[in-house]
């Protein structure tokens, strides 16, 4: 099972909004509306944001939204605070009935 | 409070053996699924193995196949992870994750360290 696609980094100002996306196939991202997030910190395990495509995780801010099209689903971030810089990761369930991960984004706020 | 704390991580030499401990604490652990997840150093995450709640299926990623063997133990609260023929691929942080129906992790472990070096 190949990983999801993901930018290497993407990067905004505080106050701007930024879009991360997660490109797979149509054996996990295209089929199924099972695809989450994971924002982690440097030296942190990975903290869940999003579920479901666009459900937030408890206590996530609502300034993070899912979304999906197709075979790509897309993290958004909205007035860009500098503690959302971190590492971003998407998962999806596969047709091999288990879960794929993206290579990761790293969201710098400048 | 949920809690997971991985535990046995350690330096070991290429070939040798290595079993992980993943302790979880405040909620019915027999209830959930749980995974082995993994990140090499400076890498993404990497799936490493599934188990079923009542432990009678498991599921390993290919690169991990043959070699390394999940396993629970409802009594103890407590998920392992066996790992055997271990290579410097394997290296990294090992994460255990509490799996939600809907395939998402909503509760992660800290990590344990495993460095596979002679």
């Amino acid at each position: 099972q190949s990983a999801l696609t993901q930018p290497p980094s993407v990067s905004g100002s505080p106050g701007q909004s930024v879009t991360i996306s997660c490109t797979g196939t149509s054996s996990d991202v295209g089929t199924y509306n099972r695809v989450s997030w994971y924002q982690q910190a440097p030296g942190t395990a990975p903290k869940l944001m999003i579920y479901e495509v666009s459900n937030r995780a408890s206590g996530v801010p609502d300034r993070f939204s899912g979304s999906k099209s197709g075979n790509t689903a897309s993290l958004s971030i909205s007035g860009l605070q500098a503690e959302d810089e971190a590492d971003y990761y998407c998962s999806s369930y596969t047709t091999s009935g288990t879960v794929v991960f993206g290579g990761g984004t790293k969201l710098t706020v400048l | 409070e949920v809690q997971l704390v991985e535990s046995g991580g350690d330096l070991v030499q290429p070939g040798g053996s290595l079993r992980l401990s993943c302790a979880a604490s405040g909620f019915t652990f027999s209830s959930y699924a749980m995974y082995w997840v993994r990140q090499a150093p400076g890498k993404g995450l990497e799936y490493v193995s599934t188990i079923s709640s009542n432990g009678d299926k498991t599921y390993y990623g290919n690169s991990v196949k043959g070699r390394f063997t999940i396993s629970r133990d409802n009594s103890k609260n407590t998920l392992y992870l066996q790992m055997g023929s271990l290579r410097a691929e394997d290296m990294g942080v090992y994460y255990c994750a509490r799996l939600r129906g809907t395939w998402y992790f909503d509760y992660w472990g800290q990590g344990t360290l495993v460095t596979v070096s002679s």
